[in-house]
């Protein structure tokens, strides 16, 4: 089955700078991949999300690349901001098949 | 629209006692439906993944069990809860469109505290 990994697993990050991660997955069959975000106590919502047949997906501060190659996908937050600050899982699935997240990325934006 | 029912938000149980938690989606059909659970500051164990009434995968072997009686309907149970079992329940569904999967909505989760 699919196997997602996540990293780093803890980022800290001046508010303002650019906050990158990045994510690995198994399967080449894969086809979707979701970024989520889950705030303190609350429950993970999709902020961004990238299908293979893209490279790249854009949405305002927000960008997801895609390289197929080499099975990774990266998530990269510019200009970040205290709101920023959550927990961030990437997933990965084939076709209609189950979601399979990584292991999540602890998102700290310093003032 | 679709919506996504979870409950109850909290519940303390003893040990040994028995669990149930309930998921019902609103506003669409055949959706793909996830029991996910969460340790403090760890992140999403899938325990049960359906494509359709009474289709269940068991992803990792444990004390809890899961069904679908109806097509919108997901329920987490166990006969006898242990100490290891505390964490944030979390329902999702997803939908497929030329059968690919879309976005997962998760439910509001469950906090369960196993005393």
């Amino acid at each position: 089955g699919e196997n997602v990994e996540q990293h780093p697993s803890t980022l800290s990050v001046q508010e303002g700078d650019s906050a990158v991660i990045k994510c690995t997955y198994s399967d080449s069959a894969s086809n979707y991949f979701p970024w989520y975000k889950q705030e303190l106590g609350k429950r993970p919502q999709l902020i961004i999300d990238i299908r293979s047949n893209v490279g790249e997906k854009k949405d305002q501060r927000i960008a997801v690349t895609l390289n197929k190659t080499a099975k990774h996908f990266s998530l990269h937050i510019t200009e970040t901001q205290p709101e920023d600050s959550a927990v961030y899982f990437c997933a990965a699935c084939f076709g209609n098949e189950k979601l399979t997240f990584g292991t999540g990325t602890r998102l700290t934006i310093i003032p | 629209s679709q919506t996504i029912h979870q409950w109850p938000a909290t519940l303390v149980q003893p040990v040994g006692s028995p669990l149930s938690l309930e998921c019902t989606v609103e506003g669409t059909s055949n959706p793909n439906l996830y029991w996910y659970r969460q340790a403090a500051g760890r992140g999403l164990q899938l325990l049960f993944y359906s494509v359709g009434i009474g289709q269940i995968s068991s992803e990792v072997p444990q004390n809890l069990s899961a069904s679908r009686p109806q097509d919108r309907q997901f329920i987490l149970s166990s006969k006898k809860l242990l100490l290891s079992d505390s964490g944030f329940y979390l329902c999702a569904w997803s939908g497929q469109t030329d059968r690919m999967n879309t976005e997962a909505f998760f439910g509001q989760g469950t906090r369960l505290t196993v005393v």
